[in-house]
């Protein structure tokens, strides 16, 4: 098993542009989570889908973020306009609907000149 | 002023010692606890898992205690290695699939 895959590992990119990060969760899984990682804020759920479906985005920081799921194998988070402030790591994550344990991803290190 | 930033509990444990890595969790309500590894540059891997109906639950190396009383949560590593040196996290999930993570315990094991 391949585990959660996510694309980009690295991104730098400027101020104003668009920024799509990629998942793929591990086969099987139904639920998948968005997190962001930085030093001042630790953690942060942004979004999770359960079958697809977006349950919960009350972690997304604002309308800048987006994320969609078309189907059970690939999820974007999308970014635009990025900002300065949106550089942090976002990691990818995903479970079995029932469990409490979620595989997480490499992570995507974002970097907003 | 603005904030510089998490500051970060941090343990420093010697080699062959036990460690153990305290948690306070937030919510009455939730019912299932997890502790996450974290190394650098790598996401949050499992480490074990707890479920309110319990108090303690051991794994290889590790054991989990939770007090529901006063809503805290502990990890002991048994004979701690160089390669338990990395940042763990206690979760709480508090409600159908959704975990909330704590802001996380700098473990550093000195050979």
């Amino acid at each position: 098993d391949a585990g959660v895959i996510q694309s980009p590992r690295h991104e730098v990119t400027e101020m104003g542009q668009e920024v799509t990060l990629r998942c793929k969760p591990i086969s099987g899984h139904n639920s998948l989570f968005w997190y962001r990682q930085t030093m001042m804020r630790g953690l942060e759920l942004l979004i999770y889908f359960n079958n697809n479906v977006p349950i919960d985005d009350s972690g997304m920081p604002e309308d800048r973020f987006s994320a969609k799921m078309p189907n059970a194998s690939f999820s974007t988070l999308k970014i635009q306009p990025s900002e300065p402030r949106d550089s942090a790591v976002y990691f990818c994550a995903s479970s079995t609907l029932l469990a409490g344990e979620q595989f997480f991803g490499p992570g995507t290190r974002l970097t907003v000149l | 002023g603005e904030s510089v930033g998490l500051h970060l509990p941090t343990l420093s444990v010697q080699e062959g010692d036990n460690s153990i890595i305290n948690c306070a969790y937030s919510n009455s309500a939730s019912d299932y606890f997890i502790w996450y590894k974290q190394e650098s540059g790598k996401g949050p891997q499992f480490i074990i898992d707890i479920r309110s109906n319990m108090d303690k639950r051991q794994g290889q190396r590790v054991t989990v205690l939770l007090n529901k009383t006063v809503k805290h949560l502990s990890l002991q590593i048994a004979a701690t290695q160089p390669g338990d040196s990395a940042v763990y996290f206690c979760a709480e999930k508090t409600s159908y699939d959704k975990v909330i993570f704590g802001p996380g315990t700098s473990l550093s094991v000195i050979p």
